[in-house]
Formats: structure tokens, C-alpha cells, sequence
């Protein structure tokens, strides 16, 4: 089945640029039906969805990060990347990729699935200098 | 942007009862609403999509229900497996947004 796996630097410092990547195993990242998205949580919080990438590369950034990020995808490498810009304390968190099923697509039979259902472990990412 | 409240953001219970979670949309969100489960140092694990669909391999113990702006997650018999903390997640517009979570303990 399909697994992801996170890889980067667990610290990076203030003001430089958080880089992750996420790695698909067992299944194309190139298949229809799925964005890739980056989510992340703040110690002890919530949930925040960051944005998405389509294996054509249109993308959707959360607009509270917007200007400091970009999603990028690498369909030789089965891989998509997450690079957060100008970090700063606030931006320590577990970081999060994840499948996410496209509601509009057509799973067969007219079956239409939702929802983020593979994710991988998470990773941790700390600002400080 | 589509804020999502959830109630209670904390709830203690015992083995074996029915456990209830609402969550609120601030916009119409007719069934555009998925239900994950997160435990300690896990990353979530979705149990229901568009507000009433159970996963695959989903325990049939977890079910949700609703439309619009009003949702309703439910575990028929609480199992001492499902101690984690519960999250909604709307899907009708970008950006996708989360409830703040249901912490679910053990009485």
C-alpha cells in the first residue's frame, strides 16, 4: 500500500528556509485522483493545512503562509517538497505530508472518495539558533 | 475562511459508553466534512468522509452525521483503543481548515 515518508534538517535557523521532502512509496505520485498536501502542528496544538500539490504541479498555498511557501513536485522522484521561508520561533512544529483523495474524481464505479487517508509519521522541525 | 468549531474540546468517559462530539461550521458546508483520530506522537488517521462515510477498515463503532453548518461525530461503545484526540476538517472551500480538536480520556 501506499506509505509517505518526511525527510529534512530537524533545526533550522531563524530567518533561513525550512526545507522537507516527501517521499511516495507503492503507488505513483503521478496517479489522478490525489493532491499532496503539508500540513503541520504546533506542539501541544491543532491541526494547520499549509496547501497542496497536483503531480501536474498547480498548487494551493494556505494564505496565512502564502507569501513564504512553495510546494513543488518531482514525479521522477515520486517526491513532493515542502520550503517555508524567513522561519522563525513560530514556525517550530511537527510537519505533516499527507494524500489527499480529490473529490471530484471518479474512483470507479462513480465511486467519489474525500479526505486525507495516508499520511506519513511526521516530522519534527525546530527553529532556534 | 471557514472556521470550524468543535465541543467539547475535552471529554472523559467510560469503556462502553456512547460518546458524542459536535462540530460547527461558520459557513454552510453541506457534507464537505471529514472526522480524524489522532493518538500521542501519531499522525491522524481518518475515520470519516463527507460527514458520514465510514473509512475502509474503520471500526463500525465510529459514525458521523449532519449537514450545513451542523456536525455530529459518534462512538457507539467506547473501546479503551479510542483514547486519542478527534478532529473535524472541512473540505467546501480552500483553505482546508480543522476544528481545534476533542480530547478524549478515559474515565
Amino acid at each position: 500500500q501506499v506509505q509517505l515518508q518526511e525527510s529534512g534538517p530537524g533545526l533550522v535557523k531563524p530567518s533561513q528556509t525550512l526545507s522537507l521532502t516527501c517521499t511516495v512509496s507503492g503507488g505513483s505520485i503521478s496517479s489522478g485522483g490525489y493532491y499532496w498536501s503539508w500540513i503541520r502542528q504546533h506542539p501541544g496544538k491543532g491541526l494547520e493545512w499549509i496547501g497542496y500539490i497536483y503531480y501536474s504541479g498547480s498548487t494551493y498555498y494556505n494564505p496565512s503562509l502564502k507569501s513564504r511557501v512553495t510546494i513543488s513536485v518531482d514525479t521522477s522522484k515520486n517526491q513532493f517538497s515542502l520550503r517555508l521561508g524567513s522561519v522563525t520561533a513560530a514556525d517550530t512544529a511537527v510537519y505533516f505530508c499527507a494524500r489527499d483523495r480529490d473529490p471530484e474524481y471518479n474512483f470507479g464505479s462513480g465511486k467519489k472518495l474525500s479526505g486525507m487517508d495516508v499520511w506519513g509519521q511526521g516530522t519534527t522541525v525546530t527553529v532556534s539558533s | 475562511d471557514i472556521q470550524m468549531t468543535q465541543s467539547p474540546s475535552s471529554l472523559s468517559a467510560s469503556v462502553g459508553d456512547r460518546v458524542t462530539i459536535t462540530c460547527q461550521a461558520s459557513h454552510d458546508i453541506s457534507n464537505y466534512l471529514n472526522w480524524y483520530q489522532q493518538k500521542p506522537g501519531k499522525a491522524p488517521k481518518l475515520l470519516i468522509y463527507d460527514a458520514s462515510n465510514l473509512e475502509t477498515g474503520v471500526p463500525s463503532r465510529f459514525s458521523g452525521s449532519g449537514s450545513g453548518t451542523d456536525f455530529t461525530f459518534t462512538i457507539s461503545s467506547l473501546q479503551a483503543e479510542d483514547i486519542a484526540t478527534y478532529y473535524c476538517q472541512q473540505y467546501d472551500d480552500l483553505p482546508y481548515s480543522f476544528g481545534q480538536g476533542t480530547k478524549l480520556e478515559i474515565k
